[in-house]
């Protein structure tokens, strides 16, 4: 049972550059989410899929863009990279049930030159 | 202020003292999610309470909703407790969690 797969691990990009986050699950969660980490301050809600089909904006989403293919799949975009996105970039998954914990995959650490 | 508080901020012990990290938080929530992320690492949630009090193996949580605050306690700690323990709530009706800055621990042998 695999969880929360990301790809890339690790990815470094020229400034203008585009790249695309990968992030599935296996777990038939409903609702999935990408994060970003940055040193000295708590994860930071990119944006998020309460479920198939459905997009919303988190506390820091310009810059991106995301694409919920299926149920599996919640992919995250960068369509013009720049330095201030240098960070750990982390998806996670739950149920739409406040009860249920978010499983996280492990990390994207992504540089911005 | 942010909606979430933990404390302290770092936190260094010797193996076997009994630790506790503290998480304060000034909403109403439905959940408050104890995760922990080693060094490099992805991260695990520990523990999710809205009342009471729960323990795996060392490791104990408790929370009082109505002083808004919430403890992780490890006992007989140890070196690979060392990471850094993050506290967060879902507000009552929200989707979206809220994510503290995080304690970072490390236990010395």
């Amino acid at each position: 049972n695999a969880g929360v797969t990301q790809t890339p691990k690790f990815q470094v990009l020229k400034t203008g550059q585009s790249m695309t986050l990968q992030c599935a699950q296996d777990m038939n969660h409903n609702s999935m989410y990408w994060y970003r980490q940055d040193p000295g301050m708590g994860l930071r809600l990119i944006y998020y899929s309460a479920s198939e089909g459905t997009t919303d904006k988190g506390e820091v989403p310009n810059g991106y863009n995301v694409s919920r293919l299926n149920k599996r799949e919640f992919s995250l975009r960068l369509e013009s990279a720049a330095p201030s996105q240098t960070s750990v970039y982390f998806c996670a998954s739950s149920e739409w049930v406040p009860t249920q914990p978010q499983h996280f995959g492990d990390g994207t650490r992504l540089s911005i030159l | 202020k942010n909606e979430v508080e933990q404390s302290p901020q770092n936190l260094t012990a010797q193996e076997g003292e009994f630790i506790t990290i503290n998480c304060s938080y000034s909403v109403g929530i439905s959940a408050l999610h104890w995760l922990q992320q080693h060094p490099g690492g992805g991260i695990v949630s520990l523990f999710m309470l809205s009342s009471g009090k729960k323990k795996h193996g060392r490791l104990i949580a408790t929370i009082n909703i109505q002083e808004k605050h919430s403890s992780l306690h490890i006992t007989a700690s140890h070196p690979r407790d060392s990471a850094v323990y993050i506290c967060a709530v879902r507000g009552q009706g929200a989707q979206k969690l809220v994510f503290g800055q995080g304690t970072r621990l490390t236990i010395n042998p």
